[in-house]
């Protein structure tokens, strides 16, 4: 088990272009989550995945972000229309599902919109 | 709906002095209480969680957190900090309730540990 795993580290993007992030979490954790940090804040809720279910999605997430978490497994991020504002660290989390709370964190993928 | 604030954005200290971060949340429920490092361009990993029982908490790396129920505080200590303990911090609050146990962030301290 190597952990949450995001890819790409680093993603540099022309404003209006669509972007997409992936997000494997460990095997056995069934909750998955996605939060974004900008710089000098906290990470801020986007939206979590039990399985294949999205089961919140926070305001924050425009109707241009959509996520997805096909058979439950790995899940994508996409920005569409990208715009400055955008950019941003974007985090990926999982937790054991039934579980208490306490995620493991993946590194993020850092976004850059010029 | 819960809040975090964490009253200090940077604090100084000296390598091998103690240092505490301060954490104080609001909340109309009972909740859980963190405590995250972030290194730079990393994720957060988890320094030490309040879930129930006693209310002196300790964590990785030496750390170790107060639960204050009646001060709604959570706050970080550390008796003696090394270099390595350089980062943003990041004190975190969920419900218990609703079994979503979404957890809200502060804004992050940074510590800054000089030689």
């Amino acid at each position: 088990d190597t952990g949450v795993s995001q890819n790409p580290r680093h993603k540099i993007t022309k404003r209006g272009q669509n972007v997409t992030f992936r997000c494997d979490p460990i095997s056995e954790h069934n909750r998955l989550y996605w939060y974004r940090q900008t710089l000098g804040q906290g990470p801020e809720f986007l939206t979590y995945f039990q399985n294949e279910a999205q089961l919140e999605k926070s305001r924050l997430l425009s109707d241009r972000f959509s996520a997805e978490r096909p058979k439950g497994s790995f899940s994508t991020l996409e920005i569409q229309r990208t715009e400055q504002g955008d950019s941003a660290m974007y985090l990926c989390a999982s937790s054991p599902g039934q579980g208490l709370p306490g995620y493991t964190f993946g590194s993020g993928t850092r976004l850059t919109v010029v | 709906a819960q809040s975090v604030t964490q009253l200090d954005s940077q604090v100084p200290v000296f390598e091998e002095a103690p240092v505490e971060l301060r954490c104080n949340y609001s909340s109309s429920v009972s909740v859980y209480l963190f405590w995250y490092v972030q290194y730079p361009n990393q994720g957060l990993q988890l320094l030490l969680k309040y879930l129930s029982g006693s209310t002196l908490v300790k964590g990785i790396n030496g750390f170790e957190a107060e639960f204050n129920k009646s001060q709604t505080s959570f706050h970080l200590r550390k008796p003696s900090v090394h270099i390595s303990d350089t980062a943003e911090y990041f004190c975190a609050v969920s419900d218990q309730s609703g079994g979503s146990y979404i957890p809200t962030f502060g804004r992050g301290t940074s510590l800054i540990v000089h030689p």
